[in-house]
């Protein structure tokens, strides 16, 4: 059985600071792992997908790397902005399937102006 | 840039009553999902649908809940009887294939009195 943890449940840091987000999961018989952002009683926004045979993905100030054989992931936010204030949500494939996805907890970002 | 549409934004029913909540997901999409969120918790996954029938299911899937495309743009989950469990945020999903990016629509939030 899939499970998924991400550290630290929160984070406050001060606008313009470099931080990084944690996930760890326990099948790493993985396809895939995707990085989601959700603000307060909204939906989900991708941010990135990574596929199996990468080591990194980059969206502008977003950095997700992934060990599959370590069973890690981070995300990397550099420059960080009040606006990057969400809860952060990883999610990978249960097991061997590749479309249902298992999600951690998050972590909730606040960056302080 | 295409999304996914979900309707309503949010519903409330009494205890008992059936509801259908409405996706119209990526036009040019083959899979299509449910999760649910229950307020402060994970977001669980609920189903898969691809080819006009279900893929996967989990065990919070039971003969309360079935899934429909009744034409070719919506997508619609039916909760038949509801309990006052079954209060929650219902997000929609669609991908092109099984192993890219999953994209959420914004979500309906149903409470059962």
């Amino acid at each position: 059985k899939q499970e998924v943890t991400q550290i630290p449940a929160a984070l406050s840091v001060p606008e313009g600071e470099n931080l990084v987000l944690n996930c760890s999961f326990t099948d790493s018989a993985i396809y895939n792992l995707q990085w989601f952002r959700q603000d307060p009683g909204k939906g989900l926004t991708s941010l990135l997908l990574i596929q199996s045979s990468q080591r990194e993905q980059t969206s502008g100030r977003l950095n997700a790397s992934l060990d599959k054989s370590s069973g890690r992931s981070t995300l990397y936010i550099a420059a960080s902005q009040p606006g990057d204030s969400a809860t952060y949500l990883c999610a990978v494939p249960k097991g061997g399937s590749a479309r249902q996805l298992t999600f951690g907890s998050g972590t909730q970002l606040t960056v302080l102006p | 840039e295409p999304e996914v549409t979900q309707t309503p934004s949010h519903q409330v029913t009494q205890m008992g009553q059936e509801v259908i909540l409405r996706c119209v997901p990526i036009s040019n999409h083959l899979y299509f999902y449910w999760y649910r969120q229950i307020l402060g918790q994970k977001v669980e996954f609920l189903v898969s649908f691809y080819n006009n029938e279900i893929s996967e299911k989990s065990e919070i899937f039971d003969d309360q809940f079935s899934v429909e495309r009744p034409d070719g743009s919506n997508f619609t989950l039916k909760i038949r009887s509801t309990k006052l469990e079954d209060s929650a945020m219902y997000f929609c999903a669609s991908s092109e294939s099984r192993d890219t990016e999953a994209f959420f629509g914004q979500g309906t939030r149903l409470t059962v009195v």
